[in-house]
């Protein structure tokens, strides 16, 4: 099947820096790659699509200044948290869509953690 | 307003019981439902599809049904094994979206802990 991956798996910065997080589909191409966040034992909230070839679009509420999201080909996507502070600390998911079938289905990636100090 | 609600929101059994989780749903056009087991610590990993016209499917020890017309899903669990520790969770997608994720409502899960 689909294999997402993501890296780095975790991840402990000081509040203030900034931090890349990477998502890669390893055997299929994902024109969109969706961008997720997750706090403990809640649901995944999804933040932002991201576009290969132009500009990544945001849900309500999130910022686009504050995620950074990059799709620099058709198997990677980026995501920076930019000037993080401990209010961005999370476990955050990416998905990319591919049949499973003769349905298209996400498949996600295994999260990063982020701990902001 | 698309939602999906799930129970219970956690459930403890031992070793070997089965057990089922229940999703309901308030989605439209409802196009597919998912399953999902996640992992502490992990990205979620998909268990089971169905389509409106589809109701049951089974992978390996699971099975998921779906009542298209009560808009209502549940997973069942059988002997259970300790690696079924997890959350799952219930996913619709509204029709049109394409399998897009902005087309995804997520449950918030029933966090499931399996006893020795």
């Amino acid at each position: 099947g689909a294999v997402v991956s993501q890296h780095p798996s975790w991840v402990i910065c000081k509040s203030g820096t900034s931090v890349k997080i990477e998502c890669r589909s390893l055997d299929f191409q994902a024109t969109t790659m969706f961008w997720y966040r997750q706090f403990p034992k809640q649901s995944l909230m999804l933040m932002a699509t991201s576009n290969e070839g132009s500009k990544a679009t945001y849900e309500q509420g999130v910022e686009k200044d504050k995620f950074l999201i990059n799709h620099a080909s058709l198997t990677l996507s980026t995501l920076t948290v930019t000037s993080a502070h401990p209010e961005d600390s999370s476990f955050y998911i990416c998905s990319a869509p591919s049949l499973a079938g003769d349905q298209e289905t996400q498949y996600f990636g295994p999260g990063t953690r982020l701990l902001v100090l | 307003k698309n939602q999906v609600e799930q129970s219970p929101q956690s459930l403890i059994i031992l070793e070997g019981k089965n057990c089922t989780l229940q999703c309901n749903y308030t989605v439209s056009p409802f196009s597919n439902l998912r399953w999902y087991k996640q992992d502490t610590g992990r990205g979620p990993v998909s268990l089971t599809i169905m389509t409106f016209s589809e109701n049951t499917k089974s992978n390996g020890r699971y099975t998921a049904t779906l009542d298209a017309d009560t808009k209502q899903s549940s997973l069942h669990i059988t002997a259970s094994q300790l690696s079924d520790s997890a959350s799952y969770i219930c996913v619709v997608s509204a029709g049109g979206s394409g399998g897009g994720a902005d087309g995804l409502t997520f449950g918030k899960g029933t966090h499931l802990i399996i006893q020795p």
